[in-house]
């Protein structure tokens, strides 16, 4: 079984400061990890992923996450964020041991942004 | 990049009625589409994994023969949301995985059900 947590609900900074959006994992096989945004009423946006390589995974609009096995955790973070950065920021993981496994996702953390 | 359609956008729906949802690979072929279902201010929840030319997997607790679902081409499925009632109003996003190259899933931008 595969699962992932987002255990903050919200997260609050100011602009031009640095952000991260925590996320944690639990997969039998090895994971595949993804970061998604949510505007409302939109669908996903895909961010950045993680399969293999490097443990820091650099994405879109400056977006970057660090993968650390040893704490199962994919954390999203940001050097300096903007207004325009806040949305609903969504961490999945896959069990890429299966190539029948399906992405799950966390339940969500609303980042916002002030000027 | 990968794009998937999805249409209508937004539907609106009488309580008993029956409404079709679409899921479009636009510039791949996809073998596996996947369902998720997402309530105001919470997560996305899979409803249902479809592989082309069977039968769809459903999880647990989603009821299969309200919500059919068909892949019936390499670019195409759909989902029927039958005798819809108010409940079923919800934000529908449906997701394809490319045939070459594993590690992918695009998703939709997501349709709008509101039963009435």
């Amino acid at each position: 079984a595969q699962s992932v947590a987002q255990p903050e609900d919200q997260v609050n900074v100011a602009e031009g400061n640095p952000l991260t959006v925590k996320c944690t994992y639990s997969v039998s096989g090895n994971p595949y990890l993804f970061w998604y945004v949510q505007y409302p009423n939109r669908g996903l946006q895909f961010l950045l992923k993680y399969i293999t390589g490097d443990n820091l995974v650099k994405g879109s609009y400056g977006f970057e996450a660090e993968f650390n096995k040893s704490q199962t955790s994919f954390h999203l973070k940001k050097p300096s964020a903007l207004v325009s950065d806040s949305a609903l920021y969504f961490c999945a993981v896959r069990d890429g041991g299966s190539s029948a496994s399906k992405i799950i996702f966390g339940s969500g953390t609303r980042l916002s942004i002030r000027p | 990049g990968a794009v998937v359609s999805q249409h209508p956008s937004r539907v609106i729906c009488k309580s008993g009625t029956s409404v079709k949802i679409e899921c479009r690979s636009l510039d791949f072929q996809a073998t596996t589409m996947f369902w998720y279902r997402q309530f105001p201010k919470q997560s996305l929840m899979l409803m249902a994994t479809s592989n082309e030319g069977s039968k769809a997997t459903y999880e647990q607790g989603v009821e299969k023969d309200k919500f059919l679902i068909n892949h019936a081409s390499l670019t195409l499925s759909t989902l029927t949301v039958t005798s819809a009632h108010p409940e079923d109003s919800s934000f529908y996003i449906c997701s394809a995985r490319p045939t070459m190259g594993p590690y992918e899933q695009y998703f939709g931008p997501g349709t709008r059900l509101t039963v009435t």
